[in-house]
């Protein structure tokens, strides 16, 4: 499949301290990405998202990098809380329309 | 202004039967998106439809099938539903087509036995 899902890495990081959550994307023509986060029970929530033409983009608390030689993304959370413990995806979109691309996703756990 | 709203939240149906689920989007948004999310494949596209028709189809059997009406209300059906089917059915919704900015809604929870 496009997407799959099997053990996912897990961050954990102290309450307070910055974390960063990194995703390889797969299409060197995908031209838009978004990043979400996941609590249990709940569907995904928009984060931030990025266009192909820029490499950073900032949001409350939040900083979206991307490096598109490496077909790299990350995203930046600044003073980590307990409320940010959830999953975290990224998606690629790499044809016209709404079609996203999931990467596996990456657990964050904080730690008080 | 309400969100995603999905219908409904939890179903559990026997191998072989049908299932119909609904989605209305956020008021204004025009597009619908179908994915399916199982521990085992993450979270997959099935379908996305705007202006009534069907744009874009992901790699699923033709068991999947979904419709969008005029209000931009979307339902999909799943016809012969098979154990693997069980999973977590989400909708999101975005202003257009190509658009940006997709809001999921919190998602059916399909249980085959």
């Amino acid at each position: 499949g496009e997407s799959v899902g099997l053990h996912l890495p897990t961050l954990s990081v102290q309450e307070g301290d910055n974390s960063i959550i990194n995703c390889a994307y797969s299409n060197s023509a995908s031209d838009y990405f978004i990043w979400y986060k996941q609590e249990s029970g709940k569907g995904p929530q928009f984060i931030i998202d990025i266009r192909s033409n820029m490499d950073k983009r900032q949001g409350q608390r939040v900083t979206v990098l991307l490096n598109k030689t490496v077909k790299h993304l990350s995203l930046q959370i600044a003073a980590t809380q307990p409320g940010d413990s959830a999953v975290y995806f990224c998606a690629e979109r790499y044809e016209y329309g709404n079609k996203l691309v999931f990467g596996a996703g990456t657990i964050l756990r904080v730690k008080s | 202004k309400a969100g995603v709203t999905q219908t409904p939240r939890y179903l559990i149906k026997t191998r072989g039967q049908q299932v119909t689920l609904s989605c209305s989007p956020i008021s204004g948004h025009r597009s619908v998106s179908w994915y399916q999310q199982t521990p085992g494949q993450g979270l997959q596209f099935l379908f996305e439809y705007f202006s009534e028709t069907q744009r874009n189809k992901g790699n699923f059997p033709g068991r999947f099938s979904g419709r969008q009406f005029s209000n931009s209300r979307s339902e999909m059906n799943v016809s012969t539903l098979e154990l693997g089917d069980s999973a977590l059915y989400l909708c999101a919704s975005s202003l257009a087509e190509g658009g940006d900015e997709q809001y999921f809604g919190p998602g059916t929870r399909l249980t085959v036995t």
